[in-house]
């Protein structure tokens, strides 16, 4: 849904333990789901992605879960470190022939040492 | 290999002033899409376009906008008549026909 300019949702998690950062989407024609992160005053960066018919995928140290039955998306980060200090937005598309994405309202996730 | 290169990273305009932000894609990609952030928020896509053809412009206020890509040089967006609510971080990305999006750092505008 649209961002209403609250503060963004934070998550804080000790180094090294796991983190988990949840998204809601909306719109159930989505077939394509990507986990961005943005590190103040930079653009997103992409991390991993899924398609619909999957419902997870691993990368390293990253997984992703897709739960359409809710419209729920997740990205586990594990053994988290101090470089994963950034904000992490989800973003999804209809169409796998256009690559416009709709952008979710992100969560900032900070590292305690 | 250079990324998405945007230009200029900062820019300070007064209301009324135009504002011109530039986007040089990847070497190889033909797809541009400039996006708008808000501080606390997310990117809001403006419009997509290809070289010399605007796709999908849904995304763009129907006044004071605009967006380019000519056959030679950048992408520009450019706004006219800036108002303070136009202040925000405007991102390029680009991407080949189909496939991964790459972003660039984003040119962040403010208006006095």
């Amino acid at each position: 849904g649209e961002s209403v300019g609250l503060h963004l949702p934070t998550l804080s998690v000790q180094e090294g333990d796991n983190s988990i950062i949840n998204c809601a989407y909306s719109n159930s024609a989505s077939d394509y789901f990507i986990w961005y992160k943005q590190e103040s005053g930079k653009g997103p960066q992409f991390i991993i992605d899924i398609r619909s018919n999957m419902d997870k995928r691993q990368g390293q140290r990253v997984t992703v879960l897709l739960n359409k039955t809710v419209k729920h998306l997740s990205l586990q980060i594990a053994a988290t470190q101090p470089g994963d200090s950034a904000v992490y937005f989800c973003a999804e598309k209809e169409d796998f022939g256009n690559e416009k994405l709709t952008f979710g309202t992100g969560t900032r996730l900070t590292i305690i040492p | 290999n250079a990324g998405v290169m945007q230009n200029p990273r900062h820019l300070v305009r007064r209301r009324g002033q135009e504002a011109r932000l530039r986007c040089s894609p990847m070497k190889g990609h033909s797809h541009v899409y400039w996006y708008r952030q808000l501080p606390e928020e997310g990117l809001k896509f403006m419009v997509y376009l290809q070289k010399e053809n605007i796709i999908d412009e849904s995304g763009m206020p129907k006044e004071r906008f605009s967006a380019e890509f000519p056959k030679e040089g950048p992408s520009i967006l450019r706004i006219q008549q800036v108002v303070r609510g136009d202040s925000a971080a405007y991102f390029c990305a680009s991407s080949k026909a189909i496939g991964e999006l790459f972003f660039g750092e984003g040119s962040r505008l403010t208006v006095l």
